[in-house]
């Protein structure tokens, strides 16, 4: 299996910050990479996939890059909408997620 | 507008057997290319993928609770059933089914339903 591996686990940030989370494949994935949000109690929900394109409805803030073994997932200016964990999840060779990235206040 | 719900016992005993029902609209199983997923979350923990059916009955299942699993389709109730078998406590968690698109490359979820708590203890 794939494993996926996301760091950092728990990321403090201001309003207004920029902030990156990144994953790692255990083997090339080429783009077959997508990016979730979940707030507390809700299901996740798509943000980007093939590791950079924005699904639709999402805001322009998010953004995502990367291919191969490592991915990055960018909210360029963080809002408090915004505050949540995020997974990464591979779809190249049957389907795992990275462990999540917390998202608190700082 | 699609969506997606889970449905199924929030208690079970352990050795049971766990039946969890997803009633979906705004989509159909039938279109070429569309698939449905099973997934769980423990309290607290990350995602796991347990399970897919594609839109031509092919059928997918996590190499590692394979033997427990079984995933089936009824097109014309719009719906995708799940069973987990032998259940125990470390199933406890949060059941979703979820939409993987028809596109080229099917293999992210597009739609979640709200997920349903299974707690597994006598």
């Amino acid at each position: 299996d794939i494993q996926m591996t996301q760091s950092p686990s728990t990321l403090s940030a201001s309003v207004g910050d920029r902030v990156t989370i990144t994953c790692r494949a255990s083997q090339s994935i080429s783009s077959w990479l997508a990016w979730y949000q979940q707030k507390p109690g809700k299901a996740p929900k798509l943000l980007i996939y093939k590791a950079s394109s924005l699904e639709s409805g999402v805001p322009s803030r998010f953004s995502g890059s990367g291919s191969g073994t490592e991915f990055t997932l960018t909210i360029s200016s963080l809002q408090p909408d915004d505050f949540a964990t995020y997974y990464c999840q591979q779809y190249n060779s049957w389907w795992t997620f990275g462990q999540g990235t917390k998202v608190e206040i700082k | 507008q699609v969506t997606l719900r889970e449905s199924g016992p929030a208690l079970v005993k352990p050795t049971q057997t766990l039946t969890l029902t997803c009633t979906f609209s705004g989509f159909s199983l039938s279109t070429s290319g569309m698939c449905v997923s099973w997934i769980r979350q423990p309290p607290g923990k990350a995602l796991e993928w347990l399970a897919r059916i594609d839109w031509d009955d092919d059928k997918y299942y996590s190499t590692s609770l394979k033997t427990r699993l079984t995933i089936s389709k009824d097109t014309s109730k719009n719906q995708v059933v799940l069973t987990m078998t032998n259940m125990d406590p470390v199933d406890t968690a949060t059941y979703y089914c979820a939409r993987m698109p028809a596109v080229a490359s099917p293999g992210y979820f597009d739609y979640w339903g709200q997920g349903t708590l299974v707690t597994v203890s006598s």
